[in-house]
């Protein structure tokens, strides 16, 4: 079946520092992929999302691109921040609806000042 | 505002009182779903919803019961909650065909 592998965590970074999350994933089909985003106390909520190979999902600096020879949908941004502390959770769906969304076991970040 | 809306935020009971826990979403959605959240196993699935009455097993529903009998409406119930039921609970929602998940602030229960 579908399934999602998410690096380890917990991430412990300086403020502007450089971050990568990596995803790979296994799935019949085409999914598309997702990156969700859970701050503390808060449930989880879309960060990006690419629903074809080569595309490239971006939002609040954050990108991730769908590699179908890789298999991969790894996270970067180039300089976070404090509030970028968080659980990341990498997620796959196929097209037609989000009841088959399978999602990765969540990797926490920690930026300190 | 759009939003899902979970009650209780924090629950904690004694085994085998049977507890409910409620979920409300104001966007129309019709699909609906329960997640469980375990440190070091993620978010599983427990039962979802694609339109009223009509519901179906994720990927953990044993101990868990729901029903649908409203569109905005998706109470999770625990007829007889065990120990192994204490976690983080989340109710999502999502306008269907769109992949996009709306979740709720989450409800931690623990039962002693």
């Amino acid at each position: 079946g579908d399934s999602v592998t998410q690096m380890e965590g917990p991430v412990t970074l300086s403020e502007e520092a450089f971050l990568t999350i990596n995803c790979t994933y296994t799935a019949t089909g085409y999914p598309s992929l997702f990156w969700y985003v859970q701050y503390p106390g808060e449930g989880l909520q879309l960060l990006l999302k690419a629903t074809k190979a080569d595309d490239k999902g971006s939002n609040k600096g954050f990108e991730a691109t769908y590699r179908k020879e890789t298999t991969s949908f790894h996270l970067e941004k180039g300089s976070v921040q404090v509030s970028d502390s968080a659980v990341y959770f990498c997620a796959l769906g196929h097209q037609g609806g989000s009841e088959k969304l399978v999602f990765g076991k969540g990797t926490k970040l920690t930026v300190n000042p | 505002e759009a939003q899902v809306t979970q009650n209780p935020r924090y629950l904690i009971t004694v085994t085998g009182k049977k507890l409910t826990v409620t979920c409300s979403q104001n966007m129309n959605h019709e699909y609906m779903s329960w997640y469980r959240q375990d440190p070091g196993l993620g978010l599983r699935q427990i039962y979802y919803s694609m339109n009223v009455e009509v519901t179906d097993k994720g990927d953990v529903p044993e101990g868990y019961k729901v029903s649908r009998k409203e569109k905005r409406n998706f109470p999770l119930i625990l007829e007889s909650p065990s120990p192994n039921q204490t976690s983080l609970y989340f109710c999502a929602s999502s306008s269907l065909p769109d992949e996009k998940l709306f979740f709720g602030s989450g409800t931690q229960l623990s039962v002693l």
